[in-house]
């Protein structure tokens, strides 16, 4: 079983709708948690991390659930350049080694 | 957060050389990381660059495929020897300032292996 999954999608949405995204881990000792945005052939990007009483950053909000050992990613209101992929991230140990997700699709169609 | 910037960006290579891949952070980080990530998949942790000690390598990579060095807090390299096709990749470091703290990512290399 992979540490971390997540649906790949494609999730292709119009502009203005809500999508939402979840990423299951197995290790119930995971200690932290992120969401990151990655663009086509470039690096990615923290989009944010993900705290345990749940978080909101204008039209994004992530929330844990550690008893289902999941985390979430909701787009409000989405835009164009909401496009992308959004991988979440977990860190296992005291290490901070992340293991990623495989990451979601999301095209926001005009 | 810190800036971290990759050389190359990208190289064509053949197969039986090796590369050197140089990552520099513009400001001391605890921890700096390799990933790999092939097309369409996700990020696969090579190692850890550890300051003034062996990296630590995760299953599946071992120290001959992939020496790394990290002299100091704000550098690192990662040396992609006996190059194959197999190992055409984009190959990210990363950096962080902490456990629990969020990995940064540099600009990555794009290497191709002919």
């Amino acid at each position: 079983r992979k540490e971390v999954e997540q649906d790949p999608g494609p999730f292709n949405v119009p502009e203005g709708a809500t999508v939402a995204f979840n990423c299951t881990y197995s290790n119930s000792a995971s200690q932290s948690f992120f969401w990151y945005r990655q663009d086509c052939r470039k690096e990615p990007k923290l989009l944010m991390s993900v705290y345990s009483s749940g978080n909101e950053d204008g039209r994004f909000t992530a929330q844990l659930n550690r008893a289902s050992q999941y985390i979430s990613l909701l787009i409000r209101d989405s835009k164009l350049s909401d496009s992308a992929t959004y991988l979440c991230a977990v860190n296992l140990n005291t290490g901070n080694q992340f293991y990623f997700g495989t990451g979601t699709s999301l095209t926001v169609i005009p | 957060s810190a800036v971290i910037s990759q050389k190359p960006s990208r190289d064509i290579c053949q197969r039986g050389t090796s590369l050197t891949i140089q990552c520099q952070v513009d400001s001391q980080v605890t921890m700096m990381f390799w990933y790999r990530q092939q097309p369409g998949q996700s990020l696969t942790l090579i190692a850890t660059a550890n300051q003034g000690s062996e990296a630590t390598y995760e299953s599946g990579f071992v120290i001959d495929k992939f020496p790394i060095s990290r002299p100091n807090l704000t550098f690192s390299t990662l040396t992609v020897s006996n190059m194959s096709p197999e190992d055409s990749s984009i190959y990210l470091c990363s950096a962080s300032d902490g456990v629990n703290q969020p990995q940064h990512f540099g600009d990555g290399t794009r290497l191709s292996i002919l």
